[in-house]
């Protein structure tokens, strides 16, 4: 079993719509990463959290430590937005992030 | 600033051939790492280097030797090149251990 799933891998969305992916982990972590990966393939760092949510404006990120899983949120959801999110974990004193396999998202005009 | 640089972007090696994949930051961070991406399955880390003159193996580190002699470049040297390591690579590279990652736009490399 990946010590990080995301769920679901693969979502569909309308122009507009509000969209929620998942991530649960099941290591104690320092820190949560969210990266965006293109279809060109470039690969975008969104947010990194310990605790709480950040947002960043249409998207929004929540951590919860005592249930081991973490959202990322897109409000108005829009095409440019279609791309694969992936979840990474920094377990606490290590240098080495363990990823998710991603969610490819599609949102539709 | 540049961000981080990867080059090439793309390459086809012959099976026992061998070559260095270039990675550059100009952003003096500390951190860097290699991952190899392979289709349907999550970033797996290959090397890593916490600064000048350090290094260490990640996940998959078979295959492929790195070094850093600035803070600035990490090379990833591919010896005797195998259909295995057909994948994408990026170098990614952050300020600290809990700092967000910044990548370079990747190099995919098919041996066949």
């Amino acid at each position: 079993k990946n010590e990080v799933e995301q769920s679901p891998q693969n979502l569909t969305a309308q122009e507009g719509e509000f969209i929620t992916i998942n991530c649960s982990y099941s290591v104690g972590i320092s820190a949560l990463h969210w990266l965006q990966q293109h279809p060109g393939g470039g690969i975008v760092s969104l947010f990194m959290l310990s605790s709480g949510k950040k947002k960043h404006g249409r998207l929004i990120a929540t951590i919860n430590i005592q249930e081991k899983h973490s959202s990322l949120h897109i409000t108005a959801s829009h095409p440019r937005d279609s791309a694969v999110y992936i979840c990474a974990v920094g377990q606490g004193g290590s240098e080495k992030l363990v990823f998710g396999k991603g969610t490819k998202l599609t949102v539709n005009p | 600033n540049a961000g981080v640089t990867q080059t090439p972007k793309f390459r086809i090696l012959k099976i026992g051939q061998s070559m260095t994949l270039q990675c550059t930051q100009d952003m003096n961070h500390n951190y860097m790492y290699w991952y190899r991406q392979d289709p349907g399955m999550g970033l797996k880390l290959i090397y890593y280097s916490v600064g000048a003159g350090i290094t260490d193996k990640g996940e998959v580190p078979n295959g492929y030797n790195v070094s850093r002699s600035t803070t600035e470049d990490f090379p990833l040297r591919l010896e005797l090149a195998a259909p295995s390591q057909t994948s994408v690579y990026f170098c990614a590279s952050s300020y600290s251990l809990n700092s967000p990652l910044h990548f370079g736009n990747g190099t995919r490399l098919t041996v066949t």
